[in-house]
């Protein structure tokens, strides 16, 4: 079964540090990737995917991923965090029961980043 | 600027009331999901639909709640009886299935609140 593990539940770093949220995956078959961020109150919000071709995904504010197969990650990062990234952040794998496609997106528990000025 | 909408945003209800929970897909988007969040469980999938049709609610208790899609342009979620463990922020969703992996995109949410 596909699943995804956000190990942490948060992450701590000071405004214009990088920072990572980290995200591993289990997967049979190819694996498409997503990272979505949740401000208080708000819905989720798509930031990225990977589905095939660079490593390295660049999505929306700033972010990217690392796809990484040999270690089963899709680590999030940001070269310099600000405080407004403080938020809920879900990685997410697309649903592939018994090797068959679907477009159900299986989350991971969630990361609280929480960034300091 | 496409959104998916809901409403209400906010409901308060005694145990034992008929809830129901109403969503807008993006135009053009053929499939729509209903999800569940809170603090405890984190974000569950209840219900997800393509091109109207119901293809899995195994995620929903099947006793008191129902999922509905009216129409291309109007999702039903509802909850007869509900109950205070209902309380929860319940989204909707709503994506393109067209042989590629595309992202859903979620609703504000509505908050439920079951005295």
């Amino acid at each position: 079964a596909q699943s995804v593990a956000q190990p942490e539940d948060q992450v701590n770093v000071a405004e214009g540090n990088p920072l990572t949220v980290k995200c591993t995956y289990s997967v049979s078959g190819n694996p498409y990737l997503f990272w979505y961020v949740q401000y208080p109150n708000r819905g989720l919000q798509f930031l990225l995917k990977y589905i095939t071709g660079d490593n390295l995904v660049k999505g929306s504010y700033g972010f990217e991923a690392e796809f990484n197969k040999s270690q089963t990650s899709f680590h999030l990062k940001k070269p310099s965090a600000l405080v407004s990234d403080s938020a809920l952040y879900f990685c997410a794998v697309r649903d592939a029961p018994y090797g068959g496609a679907t477009n159900k997106l299986i989350f991971g528990t969630g990361t609280l980043l929480a960034v300091q000025p | 600027d496409a959104r998916v909408t809901q409403t209400p945003r906010h409901k308060v209800t005694e145990m034992g009331q008929e809830v129901t929970m109403r969503c807008q897909p993006i135009l053009g988007h053929n499939t729509v999901f209903w999800y569940r969040q809170t603090m405890m469980q984190g974000l569950e999938l209840l219900a997800y639909f393509r091109n109207r049709a119901p293809l899995d609610d195994s995620g929903m208790p099947k006793d008191r709640f129902s999922a509905e899609m009216p129409d291309a342009t109007l999702a039903t979620l509802k909850i007869q009886p509900s109950e205070p463990r209902d309380s929860a922020v319940y989204f909707c969703a709503s994506g393109l299935a067209s042989g590629g992996v595309n992202e859903q995109y979620f609703g504000p949410g509505t908050r439920l609140t079951v005295t």
